[in-house]
């Protein structure tokens, strides 16, 4: 199956700083990502919907302007925590929607996820 | 995306067969049932998926039901490598990019 892949893994950051969080899709293009996040003992939640050359669609109460997401490429999407607090410490998951010529389906496939933890 | 309805977790013994039920009565004609799981500090990964027909990969069995309105994912020998989250979701396989939506999901147990 396709792969995505995230970097970095995992990162800790003091509160107020921002971080970057890369998503890509390594042996397709994807017109279409996804970002998750989870937190301790709960499931997947939906934050945007990220289209390649324009803006994302946030969920409705995630912040667009805390939650920065840029899909400059087919390949390729940035997700960025401005000024991140202790709450905002969770998993950060993103997916890309590898559509299928043939059969016209759009597979989605997931990222390994990014560890946020802010001190 | 129409809901599904899974029991919160489930044991079973190494090398023995696991069926993790999945109830979604309000399923639409064009929804596909996805099967997905999650092992520890990990993403998602896709298990099967299916229409009507009952499928088999080199992972899983998924059985349907004639109404569609039940599945059940098969493992036939549980390892300890198999405990995880196990999401069942529906998608409409008309709805483009349309992202997968979790439910809660089954916390599967693998006892040696």
């Amino acid at each position: 199956g396709a792969v995505v892949s995230q970097h970095p893994s995992r990162v800790i950051c003091k509160s107020g700083t921002s971080v970057k969080i890369e998503c890509r899709s390594l042996d397709f293009q994807a017109t279409t990502m996804f970002w998750y996040r989870q937190f301790p003992k709960q499931s997947l939640m939906l934050m945007a919907t990220s289209n390649e050359g324009s803006k994302a669609t946030y969920e409705q109460g995630v912040e667009k302007d805390k939650f920065l997401i840029n899909h400059a490429s087919l390949t390729l999407s940035t997700l960025t925590v401005t000024s991140a607090h202790p709450e905002d410490s969770s998993f950060y998951i993103c997916s890309a929607s590898d559509f299928s010529g043939t059969s016209g389906y759009n597979e989605q496939f997931f990222g390994p996820g990014t560890r946020l933890t802010v001190l | 995306d129409a809901k599904t309805t899974q029991p919160n977790s489930m044991e079973s013994n190494e090398e023995e067969p696991v069926h993790l039920p999945c109830n979604h009565s309000t399923i639409s004609g064009t929804d596909y049932i996805h099967w997905y799981r999650q092992l520890p500090s990990q993403g998602p990964e896709y298990v099967i998926h299916g229409l009507t027909s009952n499928v088999n990969n080199r992972m899983a069995s998924l059985a349907i039901a004639e109404d569609r309105k039940s599945s059940t994912l098969i493992l036939h020998r549980a390892t300890l490598r198999d405990a995880a989250v196990y999401y069942c979701i529906l998608r409409d396989r008309l709805g483009g990019n349309t992202p997968l939506v979790f439910g809660k999901g089954t916390r599967l147990s693998v006892i040696a």
